[in-house]
C-alpha cells in the first residue's frame, strides 16, 4: 500500500504569511495527488487535483506542485479563513490520505 | 446546489452495527461513485470503500472486508453504509464523498463531501 507522510503535522503562522506544506509518498504516484481543506464543523473541501490544478472557486493564493513522491501545497498570503487542517490524498492505488497538517494562528 | 446530507450521530455498544445514510441532491445520483471515508478523533482520514450507484459495483478497503456493506436506493438518491461488529476503535466521524474524474477521466478526487456523521462506540 502507498503511504503518505505530511510535514509538518502542525504549523503556526500569521495573516499575510506564506506557508508551504509537504506531502511525501512511499512510492512513485506520478501526479495522482489531491489536497483538501478541513475546517471544524464543515465538510472537507477539494482545493487541488492532479497535483497542481486548482479546483473551481478556490482562491488563487493556493497553489501546489510536485510529481513522483514529493508534493507541496503553498498558500501565498494567509487569510483568516485559511486556518484549517490540510490533507493530501493519493488516487494512484488504493485511496489513502496523509495524516493532516493543522495550520494555526500564531 | 449539489450536496450530500448525512444522517445524524449514533451511539452503539460494542458488537453492534450502525447504518449511516447519505442523501444526494443537485446532480444525477447514478452518474458518480460514492466513497466513504472516516476520521477517528485526532487522526487523519481513512478511506473505507466505494459504490457505483448505477452498476451497484462496490469495493471495500481490506481492513473492512467482511463487516462493511455499501448499498443505495436509486429513486431516493441515497447511499448507505453499514458497519457491523463495532469495536471502540470504530468511534469516528464517517463521511460520504462524491468521486469525480478530471482531465479526461485520468484523475480522481472527491469534490463534494457530506457533513459527517459521528459514530460513538461505548458500553
Amino acid at each position: 500500500d502507498i503511504q503518505l507522510t505530511q510535514s509538518p503535522s502542525s504549523l503556526s503562522a500569521s495573516v499575510g504569511d506564506r506557508v508551504t506544506i509537504t506531502c511525501r509518498a512511499s512510492h512513485n504516484i506520478g501526479k495522482y495527488l489531491n489536497w483538501y481543506q478541513q475546517t471544524p464543523g464543515k465538510a472537507p473541501k477539494l482545493l487541488i487535483y492532479a497535483a497542481s490544478n486548482l479546483h473551481s472557486e478556490v482562491p488563487s493564493r493556493f497553489s501546489a506542485s510536485g510529481s513522483g513522491t514529493d508534493f507541496t501545497l503553498t498558500i501565498s498570503s494567509l487569510q483568516p479563513e485559511d486556518f484549517a487542517t490540510y490533507h493530501c490524498h493519493q488516487s494512484y492505488g488504493i485511496f489513502a490520505f496523509g495524516q493532516g497538517t493543522k495550520l494555526e494562528i500564531k | 446546489q449539489m450536496q450530500l446530507v448525512q444522517s445524524g450521530a449514533e451511539v452503539r455498544k460494542p458488537g453492534a452495527s450502525v447504518k449511516v445514510s447519505c442523501k444526494t441532491s443537485g446532480y444525477i445520483f447514478t452518474d458518480y461513485d460514492i466513497n466513504w471515508v472516516r476520521q477517528a478523533p485526532g487522526q487523519g482520514f481513512e478511506w473505507m470503500g466505494w459504490m457505483n450507484p448505477n452498476s451497484n459495483n462496490v469495493g471495500y478497503g481490506q481492513r473492512f472486508q467482511g463487516r462493511f456493506t455499501l448499498t443505495s436506493h436509486t429513486s431516493l438518491g441515497t447511499a448507505y453504509m453499514e458497519l457491523s461488529s463495532l469495536g471502540y476503535e470504530d468511534t469516528a466521524v464517517y463521511y460520504c464523498a462524491r468521486r469525480i474524474k478530471f482531465l479526461g477521466g485520468a484523475f480522481d478526487a472527491f469534490d463534494i463531501w457530506g457533513q459527517g456523521t459521528m459514530v460513538i462506540v461505548s458500553s
